[in-house]
């Protein structure tokens, strides 16, 4: 069965410092792994995903994330923080084999960001 | 514009009464999900539906029943027998190419 795990239910990092989020997954087949964010109050908006090919990966508002086969992980990262960064990150895997599509969500990571 | 619309944004339930959400989607995808989103969990998968006329149960889908009689549209109905329904709900739909997207949510409150 596939699950993942978002260490840090709470990150609270400085304007212009480096957001790392953490993301670790457990699949059996190689998975489709993607991030999505969440603004208070909103659906969830797609930041990246990996599918196949190049392991890291660029996104949307300057985020980026790389796949590590070796550590089952799919950290995402952004060089410097900005205040519209604060909002709630999902990561989530799905089975590659498409029968399905469903995600696996993990818990979320809420990030904070101050001036 | 192409998208997924939820309805309506904020609905309160009475005890006993049944209510349904909307989702419809223009984006022409088979596929459609509906999530519940707790505080500190997640999201959770209520049900999916992978083509018209089809339908299957996710991880928590006792006390919810859908429909899927057109591409367009996969309504959820909260029945009075989901005991705990207060959440925040999310309707999905899945592209051709595996990405899911999601609609705007619908908060659901028992009063």
């Amino acid at each position: 069965a596939q699950s993942v795990t978002q260490l840090g239910s709470h990150v609270s990092v400085s304007e212009g410092a480096l957001v790392l989020l953490r993301c670790n997954y457990s699949s059996s087949v190689p998975p489709y792994l993607f991030w999505y964010v969440q603004y208070p109050n909103q659906g969830l908006q797609l930041l990246l995903k990996y599918t196949t090919g190049a392991t890291l990966v660029k996104g949307i508002n300057g985020f980026e994330a790389e796949f590590k086969k070796s550590e089952t992980s799919f950290h995402l990262t952004k060089p410097s923080a900005h205040m519209s960064d604060a909002a709630e990150y999902f990561c989530a895997v799905s089975d590659r084999s498409g029968s399905q599509g469903n995600l696996i969500f993990g818990k979320g990571t809420k990030l904070s960001v101050k001036p | 514009d192409g998208g997924i619309t939820q309805s309506p944004k904020y609905l309160f339930r009475k005890e006993g009464q049944n209510v349904t959400l909307s989702c419809e989607q223009n984006l022409n995808h088979d596929a459609m999900y509906w999530y519940r989103q707790d505080p500190g969990q997640g999201l959770r998968l209520i049900y999916y539906s992978q083509i018209v006329n089809d339908f299957q149960k996710g991880d928590i889908a006792e006390g919810y029943s859908v429909s899927r009689e057109k591409k367009e549209s996969f309504p959820l109905t909260v029945t009075s027998a989901q005991k705990n329904p207060t959440a925040f709900y999310l309707c999905a739909s899945r592209s051709y190419g595996n990405t899911i997207y999601f609609g705007e949510g619908s908060w659901l409150t028992v009063v």
